[in-house]
């Protein structure tokens, strides 16, 4: 079955404490994204990649880092998280034309 | 920069009403359109997509929605809503900057049907 996992889908911590939310795909798919959704404001693309060890920022990548070192994985890495990062995050994955994607489950992040 | 437009931010609706949720977008050149629906407390399913063709286009659960080049509007419509219908309904849009694409998201509907 065609999956995109994130991990963990809950998370409260605290300002400064690092921190890793973690995105796979089982479909081979070369490009992958992290969205943030916030209310009345939508979706916001963070960080996107197209392939292994390629990524670039999107409309929002302040106080957010990436890493793509395999096909299948993503993560999102908040170093020093604060709360205006508080937010519902999704990966994505594109699939099945030049630009459906297809979202994980979301990760709920409160930062205090 | 493109943007896309949601002016209905809340819709109350009675089951069996007709729906039609607006949406517009800025960018003047090719693009391809979509429309995702999110129920409470999951994450975002494709309800359908344009890409060429034919401006009307037919999704899941009997959604469909109209291309308007002219008018910049992909507005989503289904004849009779279902108390199941009751989700967040995104408008999005992308377009090709180089060899990446970008899909940029309207703010959202958010839509009630009651019983």
């Amino acid at each position: 079955e065609a999956q995109v996992t994130q991990n963990p889908r809950y998370l409260i911590t605290v300002t400064g404490k690092k921190l890793t939310v973690t995105c796979s795909q089982n479909m081979n798919h070369e490009y992958m994204s992290w969205y943030r959704q916030d209310p009345g404001l939508g979706l916001r693309q963070i960080y996107y990649s197209m392939n292994v060890e390629v990524t670039d920022k999107g409309d929002v990548p302040e106080g957010y880092k990436v890493s793509r070192k395999e096909k299948r994985n993503f993560p999102l890495i908040l170093e020093s998280p604060s709360p205006n990062q508080t937010s519902l995050y999704f990966c994505a994955t594109r699939a099945g034309g030049p630009d459906t994607q297809y979202f994980g489950p979301g990760t709920r992040l409160t930062v205090l | 920069a493109q943007s896309v437009s949601q002016h209905n931010h809340h819709v109350i609706l009675s089951e069996a009403a007709s729906l039609e949720l607006g949406c517009n977008y800025s960018y003047g050149g090719t693009v391809n359109l979509f429309w995702y629906v999110q129920y409470p407390g999951q994450h975002l399913q494709l309800l359908l997509k344009y890409f060429s063709g034919d401006p009307l286009v037919k999704g899941i659960k009997g959604f469909e929605a109209e291309f308007i080049k002219s008018k910049f509007s992909f507005n989503l419509r289904k004849p009779s809503v279902q108390w199941s219908d009751t989700a967040e309904y995104f408008c999005a849009v992308s377009d090709y900057t180089g060899t990446a694409s970008k899909l940029t998201f309207g703010t959202g509907t958010r839509l009630q049907v009651t019983l």
